[in-house]
């Protein structure tokens, strides 16, 4: 099955800072979304990409299909941001997303 | 509009027992997804079901059995529990096809 790898696998950030999290996968996709589960558990969508570029506040993502990969870019990180955000990719619309392991991000005041 | 419920939020379990979780979806979402999520495996796809049909399943036992219902609320049931059953259980909905998936709070199983 498809493969999908996130790095890093951890990241602390002073609060402020910016940051790059990267997600590669093995084969082509037409679905690929980006979460963000808090330290309670829950799972937020952060976005649907399986393509371009979309902005959403201080969070941006780009997919770049052909290449395989996909960034999530967080401006001015908050604490907030803390928890471990994870990219899903699907190779079909009738096929299950498949997860990657995550990038845990701690951002400190 | 309310998004996907969980219930119970916790739950403890001896070994051997069964145990059923469930799941209401966002209203007019008809596709529903359970996931098993633990510090090892990360999260591993269970089974998907849309209109009552399950379409895609995962690697799991045949311990691990859902259903959906009319109104797209779906269960899962774990039979004969093992320790290694103990996770957090997330149920996820979506319209369908290439949308966006939302996750519910999820259910923590115990067992003992």
């Amino acid at each position: 099955g498809i493969q999908v790898e996130q790095s890093p696998p951890d990241l602390i950030l002073q609060e402020g800072a910016n940051s790059t999290l990267r997600c590669n996968f093995s084969d082509s996709v037409n679905n690929l979304q980006w979460f963000h589960q808090n330290p309670w558990g829950q799972l937020i969508n952060l976005f649907y990409i399986p393509s371009g570029t979309k902005q959403n506040g201080r969070l941006s993502a780009t997919t770049v299909a052909t290449e395989r990969y996909s960034l999530l870019y967080i401006s001015s990180s908050q604490t907030t941001d803390s928890g471990v955000y994870f990219c899903a990719v699907a190779i079909s619309g009738n096929t299950p997303l498949v997860f990657g392991k995550g990038t845990r991000l701690s951002v400190i005041a | 509009k309310a998004g996907v419920t969980q219930t119970p939020r916790y739950l403890i379990k001896t070994r051997g027992q069964q145990v059923t979780l469930s799941c209401s979806p966002i209203s007019g979402h008809r596709s529903v997804s359970w996931y098993q999520q633990t510090p090892g495996q990360g999260l591993q796809f269970l089974f998907e079901y849309f209109s009552e049909t399950q379409r895609n399943k995962g690697n799991f036992p045949g311990r691990f059995s859902g259903r959906q219902f009319s109104n797209s609320r779906s269960e899962m049931n774990v039979s004969t529990l093992e320790l290694g059953d103990s996770a957090l259980y997330l149920c996820a909905s979506s319209l369908g096809g290439d949308e966006k998936l939302f996750f519910g709070s999820g259910t923590q199983l115990s067992v003992l």
